[in-house]
């Protein structure tokens, strides 16, 4: 069955740098992946989608590459803010209705 | 505000009882679904609705049945609550066209005792 992986250690960095966030998958390659910033007891929010045909996406301040060969996505947040702190969770779309959610990794950014 | 809204926020329930988690979106989404989050776990799939009229079981649907009640809402029972089902769960639905991804709800923190 596909599993995702994210690294369950939270990052830690300064404001100002870059954070990257892993998610690892295994098996087959899904037709998209997204990725969801969520806070502390409130419910998921999508940020971003990229298909399998897509290198790279770009949003504001945001960036998310998928690497079908290396089954790997990375999220990267340029320019950090103290407010960018929250959990951010990889989710792969598997067909039909179904999509499975990895378990998030905490991201801390320091003023 | 548009999206999905879930009540009750907050339940305590004993072994046993039973409860109704509701859920309603204003979207005009056609699909909805059932999740829980546990600690260290990814959301997992109880059921979800691709439609009115249907439902279908996702990953984790034992001891749990739901309702799509008309295109707006969509309910998660509990006929008989375990300690296991102890969970934070979240509605969500989604539009399918290309680019989309799920708008969830704000969760409801259920403990079984």
């Amino acid at each position: 069955s596909q599993k995702i992986e994210q690294n369950s250690e939270a990052l830690n960095i300064q404001e100002g740098k870059t954070a990257t966030l892993t998610c690892n998958y295994t098996n087959y390659s899904p037709a998209y992946l997204q990725w969801y910033r969520q806070d502390p007891g409130r419910g998921p929010v999508f940020l971003l989608l990229i298909r399998e045909n897509e290198k790279e996406k770009r949003k504001e301040r945001l960036k998310v590459t998928f690497d079908t060969t290396l089954k790997q996505s990375l999220f990267h947040i340029t320019a950090s803010q103290p407010a960018d702190s929250a959990t951010y969770l990889c989710a792969l779309y598997t067909g039909g209705f179904k999509t499975i959610f990895g378990a998030g990794t905490r991201l801390f950014v320091k003023a | 505000n548009a999206g999905v809204t879930q009540t009750p926020k907050f339940q305590v329930l004993k072994t046993g009882q039973s409860m109704t988690l509701q859920c309603a979106q204003d979207m005009n989404h056609n699909s909805m679904y059932w999740y829980r989050q546990d600690p260290g776990m990814g959301l997992r799939l109880i059921y979800y609705s691709a439609s009115e009229g249907t439902t279908d079981k996702g990953e984790v649907p034992n001891g749990y049945n739901v309702s799509r009640l008309n295109k707006r809402e969509f309910s998660l029972r509990l006929e008989s609550a375990a300690p296991s089902q102890t969970s934070v769960y979240f509605c969500a639905s989604r539009d399918h066209r290309q680019g989309y991804g799920y708008t969830f709800g704000s969760g409801t923190r259920l403990t079984v005792v």
